[in-house]
């Protein structure tokens, strides 16, 4: 069975810029969380998506947003790059609710915004 | 909303000695709690959980022990090896749509 998969791996963006970033889950799993990594911060909670409906969401500001597609597969949007974006953002994808079975990551995508 | 504090934030022992991470959350309704573990450059991986209806449980080196009452969690990890070098991350989810992380332990096995 395929993993978690997160593409592009590494991404370099201007200050200003907009960026997308794609999530494959493990199939058949339905819902797909996303994370954002910095040192010192550890993994901070962006959003939840089950069956195409965000069902829950962190403390970001309205620039991050994401999506789900009828096939689980999910998009995470930042619109207006900062220089404080840069991090590294993992997806995790699970059967169910996310806060009840093992959530499985994905390898990441590392954005540097310059 | 949950919160989620993790200590030490950085741990050295001796191989062959034991290491212990400690958590506390602040929702007294969480009842579910995952520890991650993610080796440098790698993904952070589950290597043991813990419901709030049990208050220890032990995979071979590594048991984790929850106290509903403090409202705190530890992972304990015996006969360290080279190998359990990474970054542990405790967390807690209030059986909804959301994982809370701690900020992570950077635990350093010495030869």
């Amino acid at each position: 069975k395929a993993g978690v998969t997160q593409t592009p791996r590494y991404l370099i963006k201007t200050r200003g810029q907009q960026v997308t970033l794609s999530c494959s889950p493990i199939s058949g799993h339905r819902s797909v969380s996303w994370y954002q990594q910095t040192p010192g911060q550890g993994l901070q909670f962006l959003f939840e998506y089950f069956s195409e409906t965000q069902r829950n969401k962190g403390n970001f500001p309205g620039r991050f947003s994401g999506r789900q597609f009828s096939n689980s597969r999910s998009e995470m949007n930042v619109s207006t790059l900062e220089l404080g974006d840069s991090a590294l953002y993992l997806c995790a994808s699970s059967s169910d609710r996310v806060g009840n079975t093992e959530a499985f990551f994905g390898q990441g995508t590392r954005l540097t915004v310059v | 909303g949950e919160n989620v504090e993790q200590h030490p934030s950085t741990l050295s022992v001796q191989e062959g000695d034991s290491a212990v991470i400690k958590c506390t959350y602040s929702d007294s309704a969480s009842n579910y709690f995952p520890w991650y573990k993610q080796e440098l450059g790698k993904r952070p991986q589950l290597i043991i959980d813990i419901r709030s209806n049990v208050g220890e449980k032990k995979d071979q080196r590594i048991a984790v022990t929850l106290n509903k009452t403090a409202k705190h969690f530890s992972l304990h990890i015996t006969e360290t090896q080279p190998e359990d070098s990474a970054v542990y991350f405790c967390a807690a989810s209030l059986n909804d749509d959301k994982i809370i992380f701690g900020k992570g332990t950077r635990l350093h096995i010495l030869p």
